[in-house]
């Protein structure tokens, strides 16, 4: 099963809205919403952003918003702040060999 | 609130049995339709699925990993357990043990890292 395809870094300025984008195929990310994004800060665990494509777990900010067209899911980030600067990983559910895969991991940073 | 801690030694030798544990507390291993997953992160590289067992005992394992790898779960101690045989330097990383339901990992330990050296 072949990681997701994520790009390397995306950067914004303070205030700036990003998208990080998360590629898969019709056996993932295109034939389930059961897409999650991941914050990871450095030395830290990651903690869940989004579930199921769009939803927000309790307590994440509303600046974060979740989004998918075909094989592709989003991450949109708006009002970037310094404080969001970290590892970004999307996730998907998989009828693969694996009952769900992960992204490759985006960097962000603020400028 | 869901709280999840990793235990274990922090080196293991080449060829030895990593054995780690995740100690759930804030809420019973048993209950609700969640599984129990392990996963990690090699330095500076991506999130990797070890594999992950379900409150009835079921398991599902990476495929790459299958073959040296065990889940299993003790809900007297609202424990679960990974043990991955044959280590060799690869297998050097942070080790996760999360929550997950339907696909999404809602709650994680801290992790630990595991150095394979002799």
């Amino acid at each position: 099963q072949s990681a997701l395809t994520q790009p390397a870094s995306v950067s914004g300025s303070p205030g700036q809205s990003i998208t990080i984008s998360c590629t898969g195929t019709s056996s993932d990310v295109g034939g389930y919403n059961y897409v999650s994004w991941y914050q990871q800060h450095p030395g830290k665990a990651p903690k869940l952003m989004i579930y199921d494509v769009s939803n927000r777990p309790s307590g994440v900010s509303n600046r974060f918003s979740g989004s998918k067209s075909g094989n592709t899911a989003s991450l949109t980030i708006s009002g970037l702040q310094a404080e969001d600067e970290a590892d970004y990983y999307c996730s998907s559910y998989t009828s693969s060999s694996t009952p769900y895969v992960f992204g490759t991991g985006t960097k962000v940073t603020v400028l | 609130q869901v709280q999840l801690q990793e235990s274990g030694p922090g080196l293991v030798k080449p060829s030895q049995t990593l054995s780690l544990t995740c100690t759930v507390s804030g809420g019973s291993i048993s209950s609700g339709s969640y599984y129990w997953s392990w996963i990690r992160q090699p330095a500076g590289k991506g999130l990797e699925w070890i594999g992950r067992i379900y409150t009835s005992g079921s398991t599902n394992y990476n495929p790459s990993l299958k073959s040296r790898v065990t889940i299993s779960v003790d809900t007297s101690k609202n424990q679960f357990s990974l043990k991955l045989s044959s280590v060799t330097a690869a297998d050097t990383a942070v080790y996760y043990c999360a929550r997950e339901r339907l696909a999404a990992l809602d709650y994680w330990g801290q992790g630990t890292l595991v150095t394979v050296s002799s």
